[in-house]
């Protein structure tokens, strides 16, 4: 069975702009949960979504949002991009969200 | 407000022998508790879990021990291997939801 898979690996933007990244499940699993992980505050939960709604939300602005496809693959977005939201962008998926969640490779984002 | 703390930051074993890993934790809420592997430019890896009602949990040559009372749970790798260096996070969960992890233990395991 194939495992989560991300894309784009690796991005660089400029302040201001804004990004969108993707995430496929493992087949079969319909919860995808996104996480930043940065040096100074670690691995940080952004959100949860489970049949196409967000279910769980983290401490991240509004800047920071999300969606999920009838498929759910999962794309989350990023406006007006800041200096601080250079990070690894994980993404994890489960079959319910009630079970144990497995990682993708995630997205390493670079804002100039 | 940091719920999970893992407070070495770094663990240097040879290799054969064992590897302990700490971690503590403060939300009582916390039912399942999981440890992941991470190398570089990888996501991590999903190693063990343990739910609040048990004390232990073995899978080959990991185990993870949990004291409720003292909001602690450790990782024992035995025998620890080369190929077990990476950094290693906890994380704890209500119904494996919303993971809090912590901020990591770098293992190397030496020849």
């Amino acid at each position: 069975k194939a495992g989560v898979t991300q894309t784009p690996r690796y991005l660089i933007k400029t302040r201001g702009q804004q990004v969108t990244l993707s995430c496929s499940p493992i087949s079969g699993h319909r919860s995808v949960s996104w996480y930043q992980q940065t040096p100074g505050q670690g691995l940080q939960f952004l959100f949860e979504y489970f049949s196409e709604t967000q279910r769980n939300k983290g401490n991240f602005p509004g800047r920071f949002s999300g969606r999920q496809f009838s498929n759910s693959r999962s794309e989350m977005n990023v406006s007006t991009l800041e200096l601080g939201d250079s990070a690894l962008y994980l993404c994890a998926s489960s079959l319910t969200g009630r079970e144990t969640q497995y990682f993708g490779p995630g997205t390493r984002l670079l804002v100039l | 407000d940091q719920q999970v703390k893992q407070n070495s930051p770094s663990l240097s074993v040879q290799e054969g022998r064992i590897s302990i890993l700490n971690c503590d934790y403060t939300n009582s809420m916390f039912d399942y508790f999981l440890w992941y592997k991470k190398y570089p430019a990888e996501g991590p890896t999903f190693l063990i879990s343990i739910s609040s009602i048990k004390d232990k949990n073995e899978d080959g040559r990991f185990t993870v021990f949990l004291n409720k009372s003292a909001k602690h749970l450790s990782l024992h790798i035995v025998p620890s291997q080369p190929g077990d260096s990476a950094v290693y996070f906890c994380a704890g969960s209500t119904g494996f939801q919303k993971l809090v992890f912590g901020t990591g233990t770098r293992l190397l395991v030496s020849p």
